[in-house]
């Protein structure tokens, strides 16, 4: 296993078009994290699963995204009627659960799915 | 709600020279602080991070960072730096279960 794995890399689609992202976590670890990353911003949290379920969701994550983790491995992003606005880097991370810690351990993230909505 | 500064959007630094990238948060609770690298169409690499104990944190590459309780501040630095840490660099602070970024710091580093 050589880390996290996010597919695909780059992603052009037009306005209105749905998108889908895949997310192969590092294999042990139980915890999978979404952010997204627009140009000169740090990554802002989207959501995150704990093994299957999905735990925590933040308010940038609209009616149009979803985010699954069946199985609780890989993890889906699908962005539903894409706008401009969701241009954006998508970063996918993962972490092993410690019990009774919260973000003690470190996030390994994936080199990410560049979307361009033209 | 936890906040992240990074007081320096850009930092240019000629090769060999040390060089400090400035981070402060806000906070009224014990944290975890972090340190990522993020090179060119890359994710983030994590450089270092504070847990607890001794306050000042080494990590990869060389670099360092010293965390500082009264002045809220989690500054990174590099005694000398090269052409190959030219990247940006973001802070982060963990607030339950996930991570506050800065807006980060590119660090370019010139011959």
């Amino acid at each position: 296993d050589t880390g996290v794995s996010q597919n695909p890399r780059h992603k052009i689609t037009k306005r209105g078009q749905n998108v889908t992202f895949r997310c192969d976590p590092i294999s042990e670890h139980n915890r999978l994290y979404w952010y997204r990353q627009t140009l000169g911003q740090g990554p802002e949290f989207l959501t995150y699963f704990q093994n299957e379920a999905q735990l925590e969701k933040s308010r940038l994550l609209s009616d149009r995204f979803s985010a699954e983790r069946p199985k609780g491995s890989f993890s889906t992003l699908e962005i539903q009627r894409t706008e401009q606005g969701d241009s954006a880097m998508y970063l996918c991370a993962s972490s092993p659960y410690v019990q009774g810690a919260s973000l003690s351990t470190e996030a390994f993230f994936g080199q990410g799915t560049r979307l361009t909505v033209v | 709600a936890q906040s992240v500064t990074q007081l320096d959007s850009q930092v240019p630094v000629f090769e060999e020279a040390p060089v400090e990238l400035r981070c402060n948060y806000s906070s009224s609770v014990s944290v975890y602080l972090f340190w990522y690298v993020q090179y060119p169409n890359q994710g983030l690499q994590l450089l270092l991070k504070y847990l607890s104990g001794s306050t000042l944190v080494k990590g990869i590459n060389g670099f360092e960072a010293e965390f500082n309780k009264s002045q809220t501040s989690f500054h990174l630095r590099k005694p000398s730096v090269h052409i190959s840490d030219t990247a940006e660099y973001f802070c982060a602070v963990s607030y339950g279960n996930k991570l506050v970024f800065g807006a980060g710091t590119i660090l370019r580093v010139k011959s």
